[in-house]
């Protein structure tokens, strides 16, 4: 399948039940977070997002929380669906020229 | 409706070939950018430009070559194809180079 030799991390979850992915980051000097969803075939596609000066944002059964203190990013997901199956990854972006630099991605599976 | 197109949406080719593939956004954003995502999912920048001048460039061999006609098409040009070029290529465009990137749906580049 598509996942043979990925040896991303992954999550496997009931249909219902809430999901948790955490993420790290590198760069101190990060000011802009952002969750994407990625499924089979497709681009990334944009989650939310959350700026340094905030420690949390919450969106439609996505919320995502920032402690700069240890670099860490999670992005929770209510209620999770079949549909919410995919890859997910958390990126920051560069304040200067946009680049935005990916997290390894995390193979979220939800089960009926 | 497609705000981030690409084309073709599949390449396969031989060897020391040379190859485009095309990106168009007509969400009327300045900056659009080229990803390459391996065989692991690891996403990672190749070049952006803004308002059709390079602003990142990454380390990328001098055989890709990035051509930005106007702000809504950012191509990329590749000469001489090698076994390691093979990988998913996605477009992507924010509004300035501080703001959300929105992904096309990939080129899946197979060399043989």
């Amino acid at each position: 399948g598509e996942s043979v030799g990925l040896h991303l991390p992954t999550l496997s979850v009931q249909e219902g039940d809430n999901s948790i992915i955490n993420c790290a980051y590198s760069n101190s000097a990060s000011d802009y977070f952002i969750w994407y969803k990625q499924e089979s075939g497709k681009g990334p596609q944009f989650i939310i997002d959350i700026r340094s000066n905030m420690d949390k944002r919450q969106g439609q059964r996505v919320t995502v929380l920032l402690n700069k203190t240890v670099k860490h990013l999670s992005l929770q997901i209510a209620a999770t669906q079949p549909g919410d199956s995919a890859v997910y990854f958390c990126a920051d972006q560069s304040t200067s020229y946009g680049k935005l630099t990916f997290g390894q991605g995390t193979i979220l599976t939800v089960h009926p | 409706d497609t705000a981030v197109s690409q084309t073709p949406k599949y390449l396969v080719t031989q060897m020391g070939n040379d190859k485009s593939i095309k990106c168009e956004q007509n969400l009327g954003h300045d900056t659009m950018y080229w990803y390459k995502q391996d065989s692991k999912k690891f996403l990672k920048i190749m070049f952006s430009y803004n308002n059709k001048e390079l602003i990142i460039n990454e380390t990328v061999p001098n055989r890709f070559s990035p051509k930005s006609p106007d702000k809504a098409h950012l191509n990329l040009h590749i000469n001489s194809l090698e076994l390691g070029d093979s990988a998913v290529y996605f477009c992507a465009s924010s509004r300035t180079n501080q703001e959300t990137q929105y992904f096309g749906p990939g080129t899946r580049l197979l060399v043989l």
